[in-house]
């Protein structure tokens, strides 16, 4: 049973335009939600998290907004730059252990 | 800042053979962590480890065994290579306990290969 989950699994924008990942989750218990970043041949990195607490999370381009009724949270990129180009994971935390979305594959156009 | 070191970055083995991958932190993080990423499924979780000689099964730690002999070294085998899980295994560590608020750094991956 998969904890996370995402959609789309691609999606491609125009430079300049927002982008926009959906997540949910199963488990009531997950406070934690970071998105990790991915480029090809390279391990993930962290982007931006958010906890349970908050419904609203900002960092330059980047938002997380969060719905903790509907256990829905998505991830907004504004004005989307072709080297945001990667794959995006979600992730839901219970104390020590990730679950991780299938991800979504980015495509910036020029 | 500090590095995760995967090894090898390609391991490849025949079918049936026990394979070991490796990985060290420089970051001095108790807790470590292996990670299989195929294709189209995310990341899943083989094994952890919140401190020296302690191991966590996870989701897919069927066929697999680990080992953390020391604080900045997690290693992981494929107890019997098979050809259905050829994929990137990705070692990750964050620091202390309990991953809210935490990052999870990841290494660049290990590609292991079954011909």
């Amino acid at each position: 049973q998969q904890q996370v989950r995402q959609s789309p699994q691609s999606l491609t924008v125009w430079e300049g335009e927002t982008a926009i990942l959906n997540c949910s989750y199963e488990n009531s218990a997950f406070d934690y939600f970071p998105w990790y970043q991915q480029f090809p041949g390279e391990g993930p990195a962290l982007l931006i998290s958010i906890l349970s607490v908050s419904d609203k999370k900002e960092d330059g381009r980047f938002t997380i907004f969060f719905n903790k009724r509907e256990k829905k949270l998505s991830l907004h990129i504004a004005d989307s730059q072709p080297g945001d180009s990667a794959t995006y994971f979600c992730a839901a935390s219970d104390y020590n252990v990730l679950y991780f979305g299938s991800g979504t594959k980015l495509t910036v156009e020029p | 800042g500090g590095i995760i070191t995967q090894t090898p970055k390609f391991l490849i083995g025949q079918e049936g053979q026990k394979l070991t991958l490796k990985c060290q932190q420089n970051f001095n993080h108790d807790t470590m962590y292996w990670y299989r990423q195929d294709s189209g499924k995310g990341l899943r979780l083989i094994y952890y480890s919140i401190t020296e000689n302690d191991l966590q099964k996870g989701d897919l730690s069927e066929g697999y065994d680990a080992s953390r002999e020391k604080k900045s070294s997690f290693s992981l085998t494929v107890t019997s290579a098979q050809k259905n899980e050829m994929a990137v295994f990705l070692c990750a560590s964050t620091p202390g306990q309990g991953l809210s608020g935490n990052t999870l750094y990841f290494g660049e991956g290990s590609r292991l290969i079954v011909v």
